[in-house]
């Protein structure tokens, strides 16, 4: 079965500091790996995703995030934090082939500070 | 473009009683999804749905829970009869047709108390 952890409930950092929200997936086979995130009173709005190519994809709003298939991991990463990142981060992963369900993490809140 | 549109926003109900959800998805988009997001955790799969049949329905209640997507465009997701334990954001969302590398477009959601 197919899973992804997100270790962390809450980062805080400061404005202007780099940020990283942490993700790491178990899967059989080669994942498709996405981050989306959400802001409160809001529905879920995508980001950035992993298919296939080079491991460092680029998203919306700045912010970007490394595939490293020997680690599992899919962290998010940005260079400077605005105060108006803070929100829900979730990651999720899916694996191509059969039914493809969707599995999300448990989110992350990110909290930047002025 | 229109995006993911969900009705109603917030539901509160009695334990026992029946409601249900309306999603309407981005025009063009093969592929629905409903998702239970209870407090604290993320989405979690109940159905998807592809054009009007379902691809997947392992994680959905069938005691309780039902949904349908008629003509392959809105779909409505149906608790009967609701438990406390329901009580949790409804999220909608719809994606192009594809192996699963599109990304999905999310709804705002349907807030669900259940006294």
């Amino acid at each position: 079965a197919q899973s992804v952890a997100q270790p962390e409930d809450q980062v805080n950092v400061a404005e202007g500091n780099p940020l990283t929200v942490k993700c790491t997936y178990s899967v059989s086979g080669n994942p498709y790996l996405f981050w989306y995130v959400q802001y409160p009173n809001r529905g879920l709005q995508f980001l950035l995703k992993y298919i296939t190519g080079d491991n460092l994809v680029k998203g919306s709003y700045g912010f970007e995030a490394e595939f490293n298939k020997s680690q599992t991991s899919f962290h998010l990463k940005k260079p400077s934090a605005l105060v108006s990142d803070s929100a829900l981060y979730f990651c999720a992963v899916r694996v191509p082939g059969g039914s493809y369900i969707p599995t999300f993490g448990r989110g992350t809140s990110l909290i930047v500070h002025p | 473009e229109a995006g993911v549109a969900q009705s109603p926003r917030y539901k509160i109900i009695e334990k026992r009683q029946s409601v249900a959800f309306w999603c309407n998805p981005i025009s063009g988009h093969a592929t629905l999804y409903w998702y239970q997001q209870i407090l604290g955790q993320g989405p979690k799969l109940l159905i998807q749905f592809q054009n009007n049949g379902v691809v997947d329905d392992s994680q959905l209640p069938k005691d309780r829970f039902s949904a349908e997507r008629l003509k392959g465009v809105d779909s409505t997701l149906k608790i009967q009869p609701a438990k406390l334990e329901d009580s949790a954001v409804y999220l909608c969302a719809s994606s192009l047709l594809g192996t699963g590398g599109n990304e999905q477009f999310f709804g705002p959601g349907t807030r669900l108390t259940v006294l």
